[in-house]
């Protein structure tokens, strides 16, 4: 059974903080690894994919950084705005399966 | 933006009601897919669709059902609705060359 964790499940910090967040996946078998934004009442938007050990994308002050040797990734939004307020979430992309296993997201709230 | 819709986006009903959950996509993408997510839970892949007059069932059994007549559009049916199905219904496209799934903004459906 293919599991994807991430943590914390939520997250409530001040405008300006920088904060992070971890994706876990199976170490074996890796193809590839999605990064989502879900802002409430939108479509979920694709962030990055990435799928090479050590990748590391950004944009804007959203960055991720992958290790598919321990199986995982984390999320780093620096300076935290309020419009940054979103459920996050993680899919991994196994070699042997085609479809994509999310995991349950990570609630972000950024207060003014 | 993403050119993937869903209608209704919010559905109340009675149990014992037949209910059809419309997604289309203007995108030309073959490949499309249906989760469910309950409250802070994972997205579940419980139908997809490689193309026209393809469907194959998700990971997460499901009492639904769906069709691909034309490549834009992969309605959802519950045949009798019931309290447990009332959760919120998602459906995503991609294109051949990429594993990043384009998704629409949801249904959610509350069965009474």
């Amino acid at each position: 059974i293919l599991n994807v964790e991430q943590s914390p499940q939520s997250l409530h910090v001040q405008e300006g903080d920088s904060t992070n967040f971890t994706c876990s996946f199976p170490s074996s078998n890796f193809y590839a690894l999605h990064w989502y934004r879900w802002e409430t009442a939108k479509s979920p938007e694709a962030l990055f994919v990435m799928t090479l050990n050590g990748d590391e994308k950004k944009k804007g002050r959203i960055s991720a950084t992958l290790n598919t040797k321990e199986g995982y990734s984390y999320l780093y939004i620096k300076g935290s705005q309020p419009e940054d307020s979103a459920t996050y979430l993680c899919a991994f992309l196994s070699g042997g399966y085609n479809k994509l296993i999310f995991g349950a997201g990570t609630r972000l709230a950024v207060h003014p | 933006e993403a050119d993937i819709y869903q209608t209704p986006r919010y559905l109340v009903i009675g149990t014992g009601k037949k209910i059809t959950l419309e997604c289309s996509q203007t995108m030309g993408h073959d490949k499309m897919y249906w989760y469910q997510q309950d409250p802070g839970m994972e997205l579940h892949l419980i139908h997809y669709s490689y193309g026209v007059n393809s469907t194959e069932k998700g990971d997460l059994s499901s009492e639904s059902t769906v069709s691909r007549i034309r490549t834009e559009h992969f309605p959802l049916t519950l045949e009798s609705a019931r309290p447990s199905h009332t959760s919120q219904y998602l459906c995503a496209s991609r294109r051949d060359s990429s594993y990043e799934q384009y998704f629409g903004p949801g249904t959610r459906l509350t069965v009474t």
